[in-house]
């Protein structure tokens, strides 16, 4: 069964600061992997995704992940926070069945 | 290019009631996902559906609970006989056939059972 790991419920960072956030992920075969973006009341954003290709992929909003294979990573990373970066990310892989398959989470808070 | 369309957006519901969301998909799109978000949790596949077909319930409990999405007009969750433990956010999400993977999530039905 494929399963999705966002080991950090939560990540502080000053505004301006490069932040990242992690996922790792076990799927069988070649992963699709994605990142998504919850506001607060509001449905899932879409962010970026790594199908193949580039393992460095760039997606909205200034958002970038770098696909990992033998580390099983894809991080979300951007080189400058904003405020309004503050908000809940999932990381998702695709397989089996055509469902998604989330990890549990990440609240990035950014503080001024 | 309107997006998923889900009504309610909220909806409370005694206990031993039915509920019943709705779910449009994004135009063009024929593939629609059902997902439930707990509060404080990520989200939990549900099913999966195409037109007048379910491909994948695995995710749905087995009693109270059921989907359809018809040939004709929206995805509709059916939840017989709330209860409590039923409350939570209810995401519809729809992806085009030629872009796998690639999903695109409604605003999500709150559901309170009171």
């Amino acid at each position: 069964a494929q399963s999705v790991a966002q080991p950090e419920d939560q990540v502080n960072v000053a505004e301006g600061n490069p932040l990242t956030v992690k996922c790792t992920y076990s799927v069988s075969g070649n992963p699709y992997l994605f990142w998504y973006v919850q506001y607060p009341n509001r449905g899932l954003q879409f962010l970026l995704k790594y199908i193949t290709g580039d393992n460095l992929v760039k997606g909205s909003y200034g958002f970038e992940a770098e696909f990992n294979k033998s580390q099983t990573s894809f991080h979300l990373k951007k080189p400058s926070a904003l405020v309004s970066d503050s908000a809940l990310y999932f990381c998702a892989a695709f397989g089996a069945g055509n469902m998604l398959t989330f990890g549990g989470g990440t609240r990035l808070m950014v503080k001024p | 290019n309107a997006g998923v369309m889900q009504n309610p957006r909220h909806l409370v519901r005694r206990r031993g009631q039915e509920a019943r969301l709705r779910c449009s998909p994004m135009k063009g799109h024929s593939h629609v996902y059902w997902y439930r978000q707990l509060p404080e949790e990520g989200l939990k596949f549900m099913v999966y559906l195409q037109k007048e077909n379910i491909i994948d319930e695995s995710g749905m409990p087995k009693e109270r609970f059921s989907a359809e999405f018809p040939k004709e007009g929206p995805s509709i969750l059916r939840i017989q006989q709330v209860v409590r433990g039923d409350s939570a956010a209810y995401f519809c999400a729809s992806s085009p056939i030629d872009r796998i993977g690639e999903q695109y999530f409604g605003p999500g039905t709150r559901l309170t059972v009171t």
